[in-house]
């Protein structure tokens, strides 16, 4: 177990609106993580994070911020939310410069 | 860019071995990894190997890398129910921060277990 805590685990919103969703872990691992998860697509790395403010964009970041201002959070903000991004948002931690461990994910619906 | 491919569904009986095939394109990647998903839950990573390595074996469970075909196999011996799942394949990626890099994933194969 490494401690991953996704919130909340399952949301449906309307498009438009303002979404956060929360990771936290509690053994003080540096890089975390946000990738979500589609059919027919598999996992897509959105923004990752080295350290406290520390963070950068992955491979499909366009409509999503992150944020950490304490190394156990990582929160990701949908601005506006799109149908486009109903999907299942997982969060990971690196103990290791490769291995990652993931959380339990989040389910969002976006109506 | 990286890309990493799998079949998308492989259908065995019980008792009989799985073998599930990946390639990936990136020849700098240093580990390879295989995680297995179960229905409604994260991924679990069960196994990796190091880009120097031929094979491992743990358990029930046989990684073989050819890589100068860029290809990965896991093969999971006498196959049981419980290894209904679906499986990715993942590569380090180009995405690093702080020497730490993310992964790039396969679309997954999911293993079907016929009794």
């Amino acid at each position: 177990d490494a401690g991953i805590t996704q919130s909340p685990r399952h949301k449906v919103t309307e498009t438009g609106t303002p979404v956060t969703l929360r990771c936290h872990q509690t053994e003080n691992h540096r890089y975390m993580y946000w990738y979500r998860q589609d059919p027919g697509h598999g996992l897509r790395l959105i923004h990752y994070s080295y350290g406290v403010k520390d963070t950068d964009k992955g491979e499909v970041s366009d409509g999503y911020s992150v944020s950490r201002s304490k190394t156990e959070d990582f929160l990701l903000t949908l601005e506006s939310a799109t149908s486009s991004q109903t999907s299942v948002y997982f969060c990971a931690i690196s103990i290791t410069s490769g291995e990652l461990f993931f959380g339990e994910g989040s389910r969002l619906t976006v109506l | 860019g990286e890309d990493v491919e799998q079949s998308l569904f492989l259908s065995v009986r019980e008792g009989d071995s799985s073998v599930i095939n990946c390639t990936y394109t990136d020849s700098s990647s240093t580990y390879l990894y295989w995680y297995k998903q179960e229905p409604g839950a994260g991924l679990q990573l069960l196994t990796y190997i190091f880009s120097n390595m031929d094979m491992k074996q743990d358990q029930r469970l046989t990684v073989l890398l050819n890589k100068k075909d860029k290809h990965l196999s896991l093969r999971i011996a006498d196959t049981q129910t419980g290894d209904s799942a679906i499986y990715f394949c993942a590569e380090s990626s180009k995405y690093s921060g702080g020497g730490a890099d993310g992964l790039t994933f396969g679309k997954g194969t999911h293993l079907i277990i016929q009794p």
